[in-house]
């Protein structure tokens, strides 16, 4: 019934590894989200996509990827992680770009030594 | 560049004390300022939109306005379960949001 998803719930890798983290919505939204919290809290808007396509797209290291395979799916691949890349990561999905709510799933706290 | 600021950064209660958060935002073009309730592990859950100076909503204890510079959430007569933070957000073109810092409330028996 979780209306989005995340997997994993925790990720805890070395530096340089490469790892990604699925998001899945069930929806039936067009539009899905990425952000980032850092450690004071802030959420950061890193990528949206709607209905596959890339619309927004914030500075953001080339090291990070998103990649829509269909609109119920947003993963995120990040490549050679770095120290600074600790956080807690959000999905979200809205029913369309511009007007509607956004909604968030439960994060992925990532931890890289 | 947008910005939302939110005031005070943590806040602590007395069940049934009613106090207010404070939200300022400098957002081009706002289309829309968004109340959030985040708990410990989780991700942000909604409450509100505002849309334009005047708005005024309501949900349990929780009443959130706005102006044309800033936003308040008053809770009413707190609850223990009202803890959390509470996460502000001011929205321009492109559905982008732009996030306050949060404001963490503590409410004690």
């Amino acid at each position: 019934d979780t209306a989005v998803s995340q997997t994993p719930k925790y990720l805890v890798t070395q530096m340089g590894n490469d790892k990604s983290i699925k998001c899945e919505q069930n929806l039936g939204h067009d539009t899905m989200y990425w952000y980032k919290q850092d450690s004071k809290k802030f959420l950061k808007i890193m990528f949206s996509y709607n209905n596959k396509e890339l619309i927004i797209n914030e500075t953001v290291p080339n090291r990070f990827s998103p990649k829509s395979p269909d609109k119920a799916h947003l993963n995120l691949h990040i490549n050679s992680l770095e120290l600074g890349d600790s956080a807690v990561y959000f999905c979200a999905s809205s029913q369309r770009t511009g007007t509607d709510t956004q909604y968030f799933g439960p994060g992925t706290r990532l931890t890289v030594l | 560049e947008d910005q939302v600021t939110q005031s005070p950064e943590a806040l602590r209660l007395q069940e049934g004390e009613s106090s207010s958060l404070n939200c300022s935002y400098t957002v081009s073009g706002l289309r829309g300022l968004f109340w959030y309730r985040q708990d410990p592990g989780k991700g942000p859950e909604f409450l509100f939109t505002l849309y334009s100076a005047g708005e005024e909503k309501e949900k349990e204890r929780l009443k959130a306005t706005l102006t044309k510079k800033e936003s308040f959430l008053h809770i009413t007569a707190p609850k223990p379960e009202d803890s959390a933070t509470y996460l502000c957000a001011g929205r321009a073109a492109g559905n982008k949001l732009t996030f306050g810092g949060g404001t963490r409330v503590l409410v004690k028996p």
